[in-house]
């Protein structure tokens, strides 16, 4: 257990609805990312969110978006979903808003999402 | 923007033998380099990492090297197992202090 909690771990919905993914993060850690990981690719960052602010954006889409709440735990919202938007969603967490402490990100085991 | 380009996509090596995935990066000040192990069903997980004072680091059989010259950066894995056999993928961290990846590596460790 990596100390991220993502849930659901596995979502399978519509055309056209809406979602929302959530992510605890580890305890002490204040940041919060999101990077979305489509069938054999690498992970692409969508977002990025410290101490309940928004800190850099990736190429995420509009129907895309997210928060952090004060308990710092974060939801990822996706709307008019299609079918290009299956992927598995993972967040990581880290302490500060670099990164770059000793131990880098701490990633949860991911919500697979499928869109039908 | 960074760009972290990976090679190869694909590894398949004799159990015992060794494996090396490379790795370089575009941007200059970069300075923090991890790798990611990710198995089937799992998230990433952090196995290593060089920060930009350093050439070279080991852990047991896993060693990273790094030549900021040439921007490129490497993971080596000695004397393998079958439970290396996973997706590896390196990261670059850019100017706002966000983790850019490659496009992973898929070790297969043959018994």
């Amino acid at each position: 257990d990596s100390g991220v909690t993502q849930t659901p771990k596995h979502l399978i919905t519509a055309t056209g609805q809406r979602v929302t993914l959530r992510c605890s993060p580890r305890s002490g850690d204040l940041s919060v990312y999101w990077y979305q990981q489509s069938l054999d690719q690498g992970l692409q960052f969508l977002i990025h969110y410290y101490n309940g602010e928004e800190r850099a954006k990736g190429n995420i889409l509009e129907r895309f978006s997210a928060q952090q709440f004060p308990d710092l735990h974060s939801e990822l919202n996706l709307s008019s979903l299609e079918l290009g938007d299956s992927a598995l969603y993972f967040c990581a967490s880290s302490v500060d808003g670099s990164g770059l402490t000793n131990y880098g990100y701490t990633f949860g085991s991911g919500t697979r999402l499928t869109v039908v | 923007g960074e760009n972290v380009e990976q090679h190869p996509s694909t590894l398949s090596v004799q159990e015992g033998d060794s494996a090396v995935i490379k790795c370089t990066y575009s941007d200059s000040a970069s300075n923090y380099f991890p790798w990611y192990k990710q198995e089937l069903g799992k998230g990433p997980q952090l196995i290593i990492d060089i920060r930009s004072n350093v050439g070279e680091k080991k852990d047991q059989r896993i060693a990273v090297t790094l030549n900021k010259t040439a921007k490129h950066f490497s993971l080596h894995i000695t004397e393998t197992q079958p439970e290396d056999s996973a997706v590896y993928f390196c990261a670059a961290v850019d100017s706002s202090y966000k983790l850019i990846f490659g496009s992973g590596t898929r070790l297969l460790v043959r018994p």
